[in-house]
């Protein structure tokens, strides 16, 4: 089946650095990708949906000049968090629709915050 | 969306078959009744979906009741492997995002 991949599985950050999270379609092409993000023992929480060659939509309560998202081509979707802070710490997950009705998702990122 | 209750968690013992219930009374005619799992520290897993009637595939079965208020997952002979937190969701049958409730922590047990 379809594959998503994200880049890098665990990052671990100092606070007031930028940290980049790139998700990828491996073998399919997705103009349109979801960022959830999920706290420990929580469910994943929609962040924003990010479309390609277009403006991200974010979902109420997520600060878009935190959370930068670029869609810059069919198969890829970066989620850069800006100036990071010990409470951006979370499992960020990326995914794409691979077809009419299935969503294929990213294994994860995990960012720590120090 | 419509919104879904699962109970939060349940076990089952290692091949038999777990039955995870979920409620959606107010799921509209063109909402699709979805189920994901997620193993712990991992994406989530699609399962199965439909419409009215009942589906199987390699991975489970789905019986959605008459009325569709309610809906069932059958994981005919669970194994370990199985435990997983799982999600039942609805949503029209587009491509589009995902709402994700609390789920149902799953437990199989040897």
């Amino acid at each position: 089946g379809a594959v998503v991949s994200q880049h890098p599985s665990r990052v671990i950050c100092k606070s007031g650095t930028s940290v980049k999270i790139e998700c990828r379609s491996l073998d399919f092409q997705a103009t349109t990708m979801f960022w959830y993000r999920q706290f420990p023992k929580k469910s994943l929480m929609l962040m924003a949906t990010s479309n390609e060659g277009s403006k991200a939509t974010y979902e109420q309560g997520v600060e878009k000049d935190k959370f930068l998202i670029n869609h810059a081509s069919l198969t890829l979707s970066t989620l850069t968090v800006t100036s990071a802070h010990p409470e951006d710490s979370s499992f960020y997950i990326c995914s794409a629709p691979g077809g009419a009705y299935e969503q294929y998702f990213g294994p994860g990122t995990r960012l720590t915050v120090t | 969306d419509a919104k879904t209750t699962q109970p939060p968690s349940m076990d089952c013992a290692e091949g038999r078959a777990a039955n995870l219930p979920c409620n959606h009374s107010t799921i509209s005619g063109n909402e699709y009744v979805y189920w994901y799992r997620q193993i712990h520290s991992q994406g989530p897993q699609y399962i199965i979906h439909g419409l009215k009637n009942n589906e199987t595939n390699e991975m489970a079965s789905l019986i959605i009741t008459e009325d569709r208020k309610s809906s069932t997952l059958i994981l005919p002979h669970a194994t370990l492997r199985d435990t997983a937190v799982y999600y039942c969701i609805v949503r029209a049958g587009t491509a589009s995002k995902l709402t994700f409730g609390t789920g149902t922590r799953l437990q199989v047990t040897l």
